[in-house]
């Protein structure tokens, strides 16, 4: 079947810190991988995606490699803000259907 | 262009009350997908409609749940009666056209029900 796992939260960084959140995920055949972000009292927003083997999706600073070998994406960031506290979610599509993981809380401070 | 609207933005019911929750998708959006995050856990599919059709309606947790999108425009999604594991957050995304595994969802901010 088609799953997502992802680091568990929360995560507490100062600000300029470097971030990964780790996902990993199980899917038949070759899904495209996104990265969703969620920040307070707003929907869900596309952060970035890869649709293949080895394509990097990047977005507002954000990285996320889609790995085959490892069935791994995770999101990276050199230098995060303040304006990055959100919750974060690695997600897969396989068919018309998105799977999610749980959601990972970040909050900078300054 | 306006994005995915969801009413009410919160709700709070008592347990055995009815709530409906409603999701306005992007213009000319024939798919419509409702889903689920418990407190915790990750978001769940609950269905899909094409246009008004429902598509796959495999996520649905009980006859308690009711989806309909008349005239394939708005879509609701009736609980009845609630009971307190319904409490979540419920998401609705729509999307142009069926990507086959490459396209992108819009989602709406969610609407945040809690059953007491």
């Amino acid at each position: 079947g088609n799953s997502v796992t992802q680091m568990e939260g929360p995560v507490t960084l100062s600000e300029e810190a470097f971030l990964t959140i780790n996902c990993t995920y199980t899917a038949t055949g070759y899904p495209s991988l996104f990265w969703y972000v969620q920040y307070p009292g707003e929907g869900l927003q596309l952060l970035l995606k890869a649709t293949k083997a080895d394509d990097k999706g990047s977005n507002k600073g954000f990285e996320a490699t889609y790995r085959k070998e490892t069935t791994s994406f995770h999101l990276e960031k050199g230098s995060v803000q303040v304006s990055d506290s959100a919750v974060y979610f690695c997600a897969l599509i396989s068919g018309n259907q998105f799977y999610f993981g749980t959601g990972t809380s970040l909050t900078v401070i300054p | 262009e306006a994005g995915v609207t969801q009413f009410p933005s919160h709700s709070v019911i008592e347990k055995g009350q009815t709530v409906t929750l409603r999701c306005d998708p992007i213009s000319g959006h024939d798919n419509l997908y409702w889903y689920r995050r418990v407190m915790g856990k990750e978001i769940k599919f609950l269905l899909h409609f094409v246009k008004e059709s429902k598509q796959d309606e495999s996520g649905m947790p009980n006859n308690r749940f009711l989806a309909e999108r008349t005239g394939g425009t708005y879509s609701t999604l009736k609980v009845q009666p609630a009971e307190l594991e319904d409490s979540g957050v419920y998401f609705c995304a729509s999307s142009q056209v069926r990507s086959g595994g490459k396209g992108e969802a819009f989602f709406g901010q969610g609407t945040r029900l809690t059953v007491v």
